[in-house]
């Protein structure tokens, strides 16, 4: 079974400039969420879509948006890029069980984004 | 305050000996389930091992077990038998809730970084 994919690996963007970020999850998965990961604040959650519909989000500002289509494939949006949007976006994704708290997620190897 | 608190920022082992990995966390939910994971330099998180709050045994996969004691509300994770490709980062996360509604959100700790020398 093919792992989370996401594309492209790397970025290097414009302050201003927006980007979007795909991810494809394993065949299967339907839930599907975002991290943003930085040396100084570590993991954070950004947000998590289960069939085409945002289920949580992080605190993170409107600047960061995501969407989900049928097929489970997910995309996110940066919009006016700022320095500190530099980081490594993780995508994960998840299989449910239902009323068990033991599926792990499984992530993608990420999408280093470089603002310049 | 803190959720998920990894107090070693960097452990240094010594080949073939076994290691522990420390984390704490914070919760006031009667469920929730903790996780490993592992993230080479390479940046991909592996997923390592898994401990539910109501699981009476303490985890284990291999060579990674977890030492799990919820009265003291701690999680730390075992390496027996270190191996030159255990060097990696190490988080600790934390799934809050019975799982219905949130199973993307996991909230993480800081780190542990690995090196296990020759």
């Amino acid at each position: 079974k093919a792992g989370v994919t996401q594309t492209p690996r790397y970025l290097i963007k414009t302050r201003g400039q927006q980007v979007t970020l795909s991810c494809s999850p394993i065949s299967g998965h339907r839930s599907v969420s975002w991290y943003q990961q930085t040396p100084g604040q570590g993991l954070q959650f950004l947000f998590e879509y289960f069939s085409e519909t945002q289920r949580n989000k992080g605190n993170f500002p409107g600047r960061f948006s995501g969407r989900q289509f049928s097929n489970s494939r997910s995309e996110m949006n940066v919009s006016t890029l700022e320095l500190g949007d530099s980081a490594l976006y993780l995508c994960a994704s998840s299989l449910e069980g239902r009323g068990k708290n033991n599926s792990p997620l499984h992530f993608g190897n990420g999408t280093r984004l470089t603002v310049t | 305050a803190q959720k998920i608190t990894q107090t070693q920022p960097g452990m240094f082992v010594q080949e073939k000996e076994a290691v522990t990995l420390d984390c704490t966390y914070d919760t006031s939910d009667q469920s929730y389930g903790l996780f490993w994971y592992k993230q080479p330099s390479s940046g991909e998180m592996i997923f390592l091992i898994y401990q539910g709050s109501y699981d009476e045994q303490n985890a284990t996969e291999g060579r990674y077990s977890l030492n799990f004691q919820k009265a003291r509300k701690s999680a730390n994770l075992v390496i027996s038998a270190s191996q030159l490709g255990d060097s990696a980062m190490y988080f600790c996360a934390m799934r809050e809730g019975p799982g219905g509604t949130s199973y993307g959100k996991l909230t993480f700790g800081q780190g542990t970084i690995l090196t296990v020398h020759p």
